[in-house]
Formats: C-alpha cells, sequence, structure tokens
C-alpha cells in the first residue's frame, strides 16, 4: 500500500464540521502535516502535530493522532465556501527535522453552501 | 511577508526542448527542496539541498534532470531533453535547515506542460 494514505473525495455543507482522515505506514516520523493547497497555487501549511501528542487544537482546526493505529485526522468546525480546497497529509521523511515531506494524494474538500 | 519566488508560473514546451525553473528562497534558509507534483497525486521529492550541497537526489531522474544551487541561495532545477511524462506542477520549498521543528514554506510552482 502507500506510505500516506487519504479517501480522495470529501462533500460537506457550509457551517457543518468537515473530518479529513490520514493513515501511514512509517510510525517514526517526528511531526506530521496538514498542508492546503487552492487550485493552481502552492502548498500552504495549515497546522502540525508533534508525534508525542495526541491532539491539538488551532481556532477551528482540531489534529487528532493515533500512534497505535498510525492514524491521523484534521476536522474543520464550521466548514465555510472557503475552505474548498485538497488537503494533504504528509510525515517528515528520513533525515529527522531537516528530511523531506511524504504527502498523501490529498482530500478535496468542496463545500455546498 | 517573506515568501519563496519561482519563475515562471507556467511554461508550455514542445518534447525534446531543454526548460529550467527558477526559486528565490526566503532569506536565510539553509534547506532547499524541488518537488514535482503529478495532476491528482501529492509533491514527490526531487532533490534536496543543504546550503550549496546534494543532501538527497535519489529521486532525480539524472539523465534528463540537473539541480543546482551554487552560492546556497536561488537554485535552478533544468530538463534536457523534456518528455511528455514531465508535464506536472514543480515546486520549491525552503525550510530554515535548523533547530527540531523545521517547517517548509512552499514557492506558488511553475506549472510546466510538455506537448
Amino acid at each position: 500500500g502507500e506510505d500516506v494514505e487519504q479517501s480522495l473525495f470529501l462533500s460537506v455543507r457550509e457551517g457543518d464540521s468537515s473530518v479529513i482522515n490520514c493513515t501511514y505506514t512509517d510510525s517514526s516520523s517526528t511531526y506530521l502535516y496538514w498542508y492546503k493547497q487552492e487550485p493552481g497555487a502552492g502548498l500552504q501549511l495549515l497546522t502540525y502535530i508533534f508525534s508525542n501528542m495526541d491532539m491539538k487544537q488551532d481556532q477551528r482546526l482540531t489534529v487528532l493522532l493515533n500512534k497505535k493505529d498510525k492514524h491521523l485526522s484534521l476536522r474543520i468546525a464550521d466548514t465555510q465556501t472557503g475552505d474548498s480546497a485538497i488537503y494533504f497529509c504528509a510525515r517528515q521523511g528520513y533525515g529527522g527535522s531537516q528530511g523531506n515531506l511524504i504527502f498523501g494524494k490529498g482530500t478535496k474538500l468542496s463545500v455546498k453552501p | 511577508e517573506a515568501e519563496v519566488a519561482q519563475s515562471p508560473r507556467y511554461k508550455i514546451t514542445e518534447k525534446s526542448q531543454a526548460v529550467a525553473f527558477w526559486c528565490d528562497p526566503i532569506s536565510g534558509h539553509a534547506t532547499l527542496y524541488w518537488y514535482r507534483q503529478i495532476l491528482g497525486q501529492g509533491p514527490e521529492l526531487l532533490v534536496q539541498f543543504q546550503d550549496e550541497s546534494v543532501v538527497d537526489d535519489s529521486q532525480l531522474p539524472k539523465d534528463r534532470f540537473s539541480a543546482e544551487r551554487l552560492k546556497g541561495v536561488d537554485s535552478t532545477l533544468k530538463i534536457q531533453p523534456a518528455e511528455l511524462g514531465d508535464s506536472a506542477m514543480y515546486l520549491c520549498a525552503s525550510a530554515p535547515g535548523r533547530g527540531e521543528y523545521n517547517e517548509q514554506f512552499f514557492g506558488p510552482g511553475t506549472r510546466l506542460t510538455v506537448l
């Protein structure tokens, strides 16, 4: 299977919560990341979580990490149409904090008004 | 706010031609990455620099791709000759290159279309 796996599509209504899930195979990464990519643009870091944490909250974003199951999720509260984008889960590759990022294929979030 | 700059933003070329992409990282960032993102996929690393030295180019197709960062600041990625399968978004990222947390900042990318 893929190193980092995500479901490809998610559709929600404006105002609902969105939950994007990610699983990974290598548990040695120190940090795990969520990036957002809007059409034709580069990647924007949304949030990250250190591997010894279970949860991190940042305004409307909540990241949950289950190291035992190698499962990461991103919850967006009160989802807005401006949140429509592709969301990438990523883990740090080899080389510790200097290593490259290994990305999933991305989850396309569509928010309906 | 400091940003990673890339040019050109878009490039259309015919197969067998040579193309070059340029990246200017955030000032003071020691680490520079070139990623390739094929449509519908996540970015994949092509080459990583620490200052002017190549740290990882294991995924760089060296028969046609080359990358340099001569003075440890800006970088150029070249493809010669370009092939149809090279059509993709080429993303440059930079990071401070020190400390335990080393956030990567991405540029807007260069979208390459090979005809």
